[in-house]
């Protein structure tokens, strides 16, 4: 079955940009989405068909899929920014979640 | 603006069933999105469950077989979840979501989604 793999965790310090992969058989031919989740609340999307940004996400989000990678960056990461990143994509009628990275902004 | 709310039990015994609905609020079934189910585990990532169109099309996960039957209801605006013989290995927060638009070319991922609710599979 098709998988996502995404690294646990990634740290940053503030100000600098940090960079989420996630890693899957072809990944580069499906369309990949992101999800920001924050602890006691429901996820958000903070990037679509791969670099599309959906109304009200800062533009320091940034989102590219090539190969087998996908890649969230996020510049000038701000402390608002640490929480747990999934990625998404579409195989086989079945939607598939990475299994997240935990962002530490310190 | 859209408002998704999901409602059910917060406890179910082992080999019982789980019966979520999700109410829909500001917006239509109609509307051409995907009504989407996702639950995350204690301490584990997010996992999708499934997805129903307003013609009634499905699509389940088929990490869990044939446990899971997605339903909706457009006369009352809500859709709904069923998974049976639920073990602990269930708990998790339960979300719906909506699935902006159709794939490939027009989906914009899951942008709205419910507060969540806790089930818990204990005797």
């Amino acid at each position: 079955s098709f998988e996502l793999t995404q690294p646990p965790s990634v740290s940053v310090s503030p100000g600098q940009t940090a960079s989420i992969t996630c890693s899957g058989d072809k990944l580069g031919d499906k369309y990949v989405c992101w999800y920001q989740l924050k602890p006691g609340q429901s996820p958000v999307v903070v990037m679509y068909q791969d670099n599309k940004r959906p109304s009200g996400i800062p533009e320091r989000f940034s989102g590219s899929n090539s190969g087998s990678t996908a890649t969230l960056t996020i510049s000038e990461t701000q402390a608002v920014d640490e929480a747990d990143y999934f990625c998404q994509a579409w195989d086989s009628k079945t939607e598939v979640f990475g299994g997240g990275t935990k962002l530490t902004v310190l | 603006q859209v408002k998704l709310q999901e409602s059910g039990p917060g406890l179910v015994k082992p080999s019982g069933t789980l019966s979520l609905t999700c109410a829909v609020s500001g917006g239509s079934l109609s509307s051409s999105n995907w009504w989407t189910w996702v639950r995350q585990p204690p301490g584990k990532g997010l996992e999708w469950i499934g997805e129903i169109y307003h013609s009634g099309t499905t699509n389940n996960n088929p990490s869990l077989k044939s446990r899971v039957t997605i339903s909706i209801d457009k006369s009352e605006n809500q859709f709904s979840l069923k998974l049976t013989s639920m073990t602990a290995a269930d708990t998790a927060v339960y979300y719906c979501a909506r699935g902006k638009g159709t794939r490939p070319y027009y989906y914009s991922g899951l942008d709205v989604w419910g507060q969540g609710t806790t089930v818990t599979v204990s005797s």
